[in-house]
C-alpha cells in the first residue's frame, strides 16, 4: 500500500463546533506531516509528528490540536475556527533517516469550509 | 529561516517545447532539493528530487540542475505534453528535521 488516505473529503463547521480530521498511512513511515494549503499557494507546515512524537509545531493557534494515536494513524482536532482556517488540509508521510531528509507521500486532502 | 523564490509564476508554452521553472534558496545549510506536480483538485506529488551532493538528475523528459555556489536549482520539461499542465512547486529541505519550504508554485499551461 502506497497511498496515505484522508478522512473525510470535504467538512462544513461553524465557528463553534468540534470536528476532526483523520490520516492514515501503512507504508511503515515514522513521520507524519500537516500542511495547510490555500487556493493557488503552497502548502504550509502545520505540524511534524517523529516516531509518535511532536517534533515541530511551527507556531499554529490552539484551536488546531493533533494526535497521533499510533505510527499509522494522525488525527487534526478542530474546535473554534475562524472563517480564514477555510482551506485544503494536507497530511503526508515520510520515512525517517537520522542524516537525511525523504520523499514525502501526500494525502488528497480535506477541504473544510468554516462559516 | 529558509526562504524560498520561484518564477516564473506562470508559463505558457506549446506542446513539444521545453519548459524551465527556477528556484532559489536562501539557507546554504539546505540540501534536500524536490518537485512537486499538482493537478487542479489533486494532492502534490513527487516528480523528482535533488540532493545537495549532485548536480543535475534526469528521468526520462525531466531534469533537475543544481548551483550550491548561486544556490538555485531548475526544473527542466522537453517535449511537453498537454498533461504535464498543472502547478508546479520547487521545495527546499535543511537541518531543521522534516521541514520543507515550498516555493510560491508556476502554473504550468501546456496548449496543444
Amino acid at each position: 500500500d502506497t497511498e496515505v488516505t484522508q478522512t473525510p473529503k470535504h467538512l462544513v463547521m461553524g465557528m463553534t463546533n468540534k470536528k476532526s480530521l483523520k490520516c492514515e498511512q501503512h507504508m511503515g513511515h515514522r513521520a507524519m506531516y500537516w500542511y495547510k494549503q490555500k487556493a493557488k499557494k503552497p502548502p504550509e507546515l502545520m505540524f511534524v509528528y517523529s516516531y509518535e512524537k511532536l517534533s515541530i509545531n511551527e507556531s499554529v493557534p490552539s484551536r488546531f490540536s493533533p494526535e497521533c494515536p499510533n505510527s499509522s494513524l494522525l488525527n487534526l482536532h478542530l474546535h473554534a475556527l475562524q472563517p480564514e482556517d477555510s482551506a485544503l488540509y494536507l497530511c503526508a508521510s515520510s520515512q525517517v533517516s537520522a542524516s537525511m531528509h525523504n520523499e514525502q507521500f501526500f494525502g488528497p486532502g480535506t477541504r473544510l469550509t468554516v462559516l | 529561516g529558509e526562504n524560498v523564490e520561484q518564477h516564473p509564476s506562470t508559463l505558457s508554452v506549446q506542446e513539444g517545447d521545453s519548459a524551465v521553472i527556477k528556484c532559489t534558496y536562501s539557507d546554504s545549510a539546505s540540501n534536500y532539493f524536490p518537485w512537486y506536480k499538482q493537478e487542479l483538485g489533486k494532492r502534490p506529488q513527487l516528480i523528482i528530487d535533488i540532493r545537495s551532493n549532485v548536480g543535475e538528475k534526469k528521468d526520462q523528459r525531466i531534469a533537475v540542475t543544481l548551483n550550491k555556489t548561486a544556490k538555485h536549482f531548475s526544473l527542466h520539461i522537453t517535449e511537453t505534453q498537454p498533461e504535464d499542465s498543472a502547478v508546479y512547486f520547487c521545495a527546499a529541505g535543511g537541518t531543521s528535521y522534516g521541514k520543507l519550504t515550498f516555493g510560491q508554485g508556476t502554473i504550468l499551461t501546456v496548449h496543444p
